[in-house]
């Protein structure tokens, strides 16, 4: 059981480049979210899926986009990086709506 | 809306000595549940506690307990006989619906 897995681990990107960030997990479960984590901003949610097929806005969605065609994968794609997306990003999933988050390792994601 | 508030950004205390972390929160809902989590310098998010919002009895888990109190929707988190493997960010969390949202987090140093 590898529980939730976030490749790659380290990125560095310019300006307009665009990219995916892969997340997936093995637990079956049916949520999966998205977060950003800033320095004193603490962790925001960008994303959030509540079964295949279906996605949703979180706080700070803007210059992200997401899709969720299996129930393991949640990808979220950056369209066109900006350096207000240095960051670094969960991902995480639930079992159901009032069970506790597992969290993937994170994302490192440096926009120059 | 729904809101959680960590106001202690950062906190020092020599090791031994009790330290409590703060959280209240915001919500219009009857029924939610709410969450600490532990982020150690390594970086990942390990999952402390759930409460949900009909039990209001404290927790204790060895050194580490929760008050949970409707009357000021606050869920404060203290740790007992600190120790330096304390020292992390640790984040308050409310679920609401299909979301989980984290309160910015309180940076806590265990000084030796």
């Amino acid at each position: 059981n590898a529980g939730v897995t976030q490749t790659p681990k380290f990125q560095v990107l310019k300006t307009g480049q665009s990219m995916t960030l892969q997340c997936a997990q093995d637990m079956n479960h049916e949520y999966m979210s998205w977060y950003r984590q800033d320095p004193g901003m603490g962790l925001r949610l960008i994303h959030y899926s509540v079964g295949a097929g279906i996605t949703d806005q979180g706080e700070v969605p803007n210059g992200y986009n997401v899709s969720r065609s299996t129930t393991e994968d949640f990808p979220l794609r950056l369209l066109s990086a900006a350096p207000s997306q240095t960051s670094v990003y969960f991902c995480a999933s639930r079992p159901g709506q009032a069970n506790e988050q597992f969290f993937g390792p994170g994302t490192r994601l440096t926009v120059l | 809306a729904q809101k959680v508030t960590q106001a202690q950004t950062e906190i020092s205390v020599v090791e031994k000595e009790d330290v409590t972390l703060d959280c209240v929160y915001e919500t219009r809902d009857t029924t939610y549940y709410l969450f600490w989590y532990k982020q150690p310098p390594s970086g990942e998010l390990v999952f402390l506690i759930r409460r949900n919002s009909f039990d209001e009895q404290n927790e204790i888990s060895g050194r580490y307990s929760w008050n949970f109190q409707k009357s000021t929707s606050s869920f404060n988190f203290t740790i007992t006989a600190s120790q330096v493997v304390d020292s992390a960010v640790y984040f308050c969390a409310l679920n609401r619906d299909d979301k989980i949202i984290f309160g910015k987090g309180t940076r806590l140093h265990i000084l030796p």
